[in-house]
């Protein structure tokens, strides 16, 4: 059975701070995509990410960064130099199979960037 | 472009009644797929309906049930409202060969009572 575990319930940065966002996740298919979300207070879900499991190179976009290791199923996700506006709650989620119909996320991570 | 569109925004609902939400996909997508979110909780995949038709199921009860009309949009129905019903319903909207892009609903607050 596919699972997503995100150990950090909740995480206080002062701005400017780098913050590292940990995603470990359990799959017994060969082929499977990893995602992350952004939800802020309004509730609406952000893409933000995602990572095909044959794919393990390191992706960086503006101050956001993500560290897909397979040895070790993790897909951690850092933002550099944080900002009051990174404050939300972020989802890992994990998809199998080929036609993708089932999404299993995270409990989520609580990000709150103190000015 | 208009984004998926879910209505009503919040509901308030007293146990054992009969819910009813909306959602309508972005252009061009033909896939839907429901999640409840309970407080504090990540999503959790209820169902998708492509072509009309129920593709895949979560581990919800037949209280939850759903229907795709044949412009896309969709709705979900959940009968026998309980308090655990309590939650964000969020839709999600897909192509059908690009069903892992899910583009996600505002979402309707469904508070039972």
């Amino acid at each position: 059975a596919q699972k997503v575990t995100q150990a950090q319930t909740e995480i206080s940065v002062v701005e400017k701070e780098d913050v590292t966002l940990d995603c470990v996740y359990e799959t017994r298919d060969t082929t499977y995509y990893l995602f992350w979300y952004k939800q802020p207070p309004s509730g609406e879900l952000v893409f933000l990410i995602r990572r095909n499991s044959f794919d393990e190179q390191n992706e960086i976009s503006g101050r956001y960064s993500w560290n897909f290791q397979k040895s070790t199923s993790s897909f951690n996700f850092t933002i550099t130099a944080s900002q009051v506006v990174d404050s939300a709650v972020y989802f890992c989620a994990l998809s199998e199979g080929n036609y993708g119909q089932n999404f299993v996320f995270g409990p989520g991570t609580r990000l709150s960037v103190l000015p | 472009d208009a984004g998926v569109t879910q209505s009503p925004t919040h509901l308030i609902k007293t146990r054992g009644q009969q819910v009813t939400l909306r959602c309508s996909p972005k252009s061009g997508h033909d896939t839907v797929s429901w999640y409840q979110q309970a407080l504090g909780q990540g999503p959790q995949f209820i169902f998708q309906y492509y072509e009309e038709e129920e593709r895949q199921r979560g581990n919800f009860p037949d209280r939850f049930s759903g229907h795709q009309f044949p412009n896309y949009s969709s709705e979900l129905n959940v009968n026998a409202l309980l308090l655990g019903d309590s939650a964000l319903y969020l839709c999600a909207s897909s192509a059908r060969d690009r069903a892992r892009e899910q583009y996600f609903g505002p979402g309707t607050r469904l508070t039972v009572t």
